[in-house]
This record gives structure tokens, sequence and C-alpha cells, in this order.
């Protein structure tokens, strides 16, 4: 199994582009997870979805959008990008919903210049 | 909001000691706590969790937890210089904004030889 893959590793926007972060699990879990993390802020949620074709919006939601058409795919979608979503983004899955383990993937570093 | 405190460090420890790592949270109705490692530059990594009052023991790592004082700590006996980096406490929530996992800053462990 390859866990949780995410794409790009690194990419660099200029304001006001756009771009999709991807992400993909081979663990058929339901449970999906996207996280920010600047420096010394630990990690604060985007969005998770709790199945194919549901989302909910997490702490940090605005600026983002997420879809969840399959299991595997949780893709993050960034519209007009801005400096201030400058940071790494994580990937996670879950079998369940609260005393299971989260398997992050290896994060996207973003710079939005 | 729940919140989840830990001491951001930098915690210096020698080889061979015990690192003891602190983490405190605010919902009394917290039932599941983990505790996740992130290297430098790397995705976070689960080491240890905990659901009932007392100690977990797994090879050099011990979890601690006092739900009456709404405490969990993590020590690392026999430390290494393998063991530097920044360790996460995470706490199970109850979905809405936080999702199902709420995550301290981390502390940044430094195991010097």
């Amino acid at each position: 199994n390859a866990g949780v893959t995410q794409t790009p590793k690194f990419r660099i926007l200029k304001i006001g582009q756009s771009m999709t972060l991807q992400c993909t699990q081979d663990m058929n879990h339901n449970y999906m997870y996207w996280y920010r993390q600047d420096p010394g802020m630990g990690l604060k949620l985007i969005y998770y979805s709790v199945g194919a074709g549901i989302t909910d919006k997490g702490e940090v939601p605005n600026g983002y959008n997420v879809s969840r058409s399959t299991t595997e795919d949780f893709p993050l979608r960034l519209e007009l990008a801005a400096p201030s979503q400058t940071s790494v983004y994580f990937c996670a899955s879950s079998y369940s919903w609260g005393q299971e383990t989260q398997y992050f993937g290896p994060g996207t570093r973003l710079l939005v210049l | 909001q729940k919140e989840v405190e830990q001491n951001s460090g930098p915690l210096s420890v020698p080889e061979g000691a015990i690192a003891s790592l602190n983490c405190t949270y605010s919902d009394r109705g917290s039932q599941s706590f983990f505790w996740y490692r992130q290297y430098s530059g790397k995705s976070p990594e689960l080491i240890m969790f905990i659901y009932s009052n007392g100690d977990k023991e797994d090879g050099r790592f011990t979890a601690q937890l006092n739900k009456a004082s709404q405490y969990v700590s993590l020590l690392i006996r026999d430390s290494q210089p393998s063991d530097s980096a920044t360790y996460l406490c995470a706490v199970n929530a109850l979905g809405g904004s936080q999702g199902n996992l709420i995550f301290g800053k981390g502390t940044k462990l430094s195991v010097k030889p």
C-alpha cells in the first residue's frame, strides 16, 4: 500500500492564480482531511470529508474548496491564491472517527508570491 | 473552542536521559489522546495513543494520562539523537469546525549527543 499520496511536493504560485492539490489514499478509509501547517502554529483543519460526496468546513476554510467524488481522492482547490496561503499542506485519512489513527501524506509546500 | 496546549520548547536533553513532554487539554469530555512525532520537513506520524487513565508503555515510550487534571504526557527513556523532532499532542473532538482531532502546536525536542 502506498498509503496517502500528495502531489505536487512543491509549487510556487503567483498572486491570483489557482491550483489543485491532489490527495489519494489506497487504504479504503472513509474519513479524509486537509490541514495547513504554518511555522510554530501547529496543524489547522481546512476541510474534511466523512465519505464520498460529503464534505464539511474546518477551522480555516476561506479561500479553499474541496470535493469528494470517490473514496480514494480528496482534492483541495485554491482559488485566487494569496500570500497568506503560503504554507505546508497535509492530507490525512482515517478508517473511523475519533479513536483511530490519522495517516498523513508527505505534504505539499506552497509558496505564493 | 476546545484547545490543546503544549510548551513549544525547545526541550534539550542529553543522550541517554529521559525526555518528558507535556500536554493539557480544555475539554473534560475528551476520550482519546494521541502523540505524533514530526521530523523537520516531514509529515506527522503516530507514535502512541492512550484512552484510559494511567500509563501505557511501548518500548522506550510511555504515555501517561490523568483525566482529572486534563493532562497527558509522553516520556522517552534513553533518549537518542534520532528522537530529535517536534512532538504533537492531539485530542479527539466531536466534529464541527475542529473535525475529529485537535492538535497542539507541538514541542520541539533536541537530544544532544
